[in-house]
């Protein structure tokens, strides 16, 4: 069955580095979002992109992120200047056709620990 | 925008019981409801879910039910194994069910032997 995959599994670095998180949705899917969960709390909605552009972002995903899709495989997450409080796992997920099932199928994760 | 709440936030039962877990939601436009289930350290999978033109679902043990009046949902699992024992969220989606998802705060089973 197809997955969600997700590079690195784990990402350490120093505050205010660059952190680039990279996700391959499984191939047919048109819809990608990215999530993210700090620890033992909710999974919570960061942004979506549909067409090669932002559908909707919530108030998290300020300045210091950016989405990006450079081939037709891969869907980046960038955080320019990481700080203490984007220490979480971020999970990438991707749903299918429109009119066909909605469900949003995640990846493993990526835990980033900012130092 | 959506708020979705569930509760409890822990659910401890012994194996072979029942297990309910309920979530409310703000948004009369959500239409689509999913149950995710997140193991220790894993990915979140949906385990069923259900839209809004219908009252309930069911899937061998697992059966969910909607009362869109109310704005709640409830997951039913029943005949719990040890292997059921996990973190469960709900979550509700606008419109298409192409947008995000909102989730709940999540609930944490523990089934005992």
């Amino acid at each position: 069955e197809p997955e969600v995959t997700q590079t690195p599994s784990h990402q350490v670095t120093q505050m205010g580095q660059e952190v680039i998180l990279r996700c391959v949705p499984i191939s047919n899917h048109l819809y990608f979002y990215w999530y993210r969960q700090i620890l033992g709390q909710k999974v919570e909605f960061l942004v979506s992109f549909y067409n090669n552009e932002i559908s909707e972002k919530s108030e998290i995903f300020d300045d210091q992120f950016s989405v990006e899709r450079p081939d037709g495989s891969n869907f980046t997450l960038k955080i320019r200047s990481t700080k203490l409080e984007d220490s979480a796992m971020y999970f990438c997920a991707s749903s299918g056709l429109a009119g066909r099932n909605n469900e949003q199928f995640f990846g493993p994760g990526t835990r980033l620990t900012v130092l | 925008g959506e708020n979705v709440e569930q509760h409890p936030s822990t659910l401890s039962v012994q194996e072979g019981d029942s297990a309910v877990i309920k979530c409310t939601y703000s948004d009369s436009a959500s239409n689509y409801f999913p149950w995710y289930k997140q193991e220790l350290g894993k990915r979140p999978q949906l385990i069923i879910d259900i839209r809004s033109n219908v009252g309930e679902k069911k899937d061998q043990r697992i059966a969910v039910t909607l009362n869109k009046t109310a704005k709640h949902f409830s997951l039913h699992i029943t005949e719990t194994q040890p292997e059921d024992s996990a973190v469960y969220f709900c979550a509700a989606s606008l419109n298409t069910g192409f947008q995000k998802l909102v989730f709940g705060t999540g609930t944490r089973l523990l089934v005992s032997p």
